[in-house]
């Protein structure tokens, strides 16, 4: 079926380092690209997304790039912070609706 | 109340037990969803409602059971599950205004399920 792959799985940075994880896709209909971050025993929070007519987004720290040629997509977090250690999902929707795939997570860890 | 929210938070069941997880969103959305959430795997969709349609996952076994009473409210009935449905349950809502459009999901904090 459709899926999304995340890698890494684990990473680790020190403060103010940047930190990328990426994902691919492979449902071409897929132009909806949210990322969420989990902190420990909490909910996922949607942080960014981007769409398909756009090829980056950016957000003070986090920036979100995406190559619809290559079903790729990439969140980049600079200048890492302690409070930006969590797990984040990247995900993309499915047949161009609603429903979402998400990918396995990427638990991030900023080391002071 | 605001935002979503589950009950409960934890639960312990054995595997002839019938229990329900209970999601309530107070933020006017249509639609809401059930996920599964277990370790070192992706959010598996288990299932959606959203205008007046439900979609499922063809893999979710048919020991668990969605309910949408309204656009409020949903329900996972549990009924004979197996020590491998452990896991943490996240219930989330959005607004979607047709069937080939997307929003921000917001989720509930989750019920921790333990099947002895």
């Amino acid at each position: 079926g459709e899926n999304v792959e995340q890698h890494p799985s684990t990473l680790s940075v020190q403060e103010g380092d940047s930190a990328v994880i990426k994902c691919t896709y492979s449902d071409s209909a897929s132009n909806y690209f949210p990322w969420y971050k989990q902190e420990l025993g909490k909910r996922p929070q949607l942080i960014i997304d981007i769409r398909s007519n756009v090829g980056e987004k950016k957000d003070q720290r986090i920036a979100v790039t995406l190559n619809k040629t290559a079903k790729h997509f990439s969140l980049h977090i600079t200048e890492t912070q302690p409070e930006d250690s969590a797990v984040y999902f990247c995900a993309a929707n499915l047949n161009s609706g609603y429903a979402l795939n998400f990918g396995k997570g990427t638990s991030l860890l900023v080391t002071p | 109340e605001t935002g979503v929210t589950q009950t409960p938070r934890h639960l312990v069941m054995g595997m002839t037990n019938k229990k329900s997880l209970k999601c309530e969103q107070h933020l006017g959305h249509n639609a809401m969803y059930w996920y599964k959430q277990s370790a070192k795997k992706p959010l598996e969709l288990m299932f959606v409602y959203s205008l007046e349609e439900r979609v499922e996952n063809n893999s979710v076994p048919s020991r668990f059971s969605p309910e949408c009473p309204n656009s409020s409210h949903l329900f996972l009935h549990l009924h004979t599950l197996q020590p491998e449905d452990s896991a943490l349950y996240l219930c989330a809502s959005s607004q979607v205004a047709a069937v080939r459009s997307y929003n921000e999901q917001f989720f509930g904090p989750g019920t921790r399920l333990t099947v002895l």
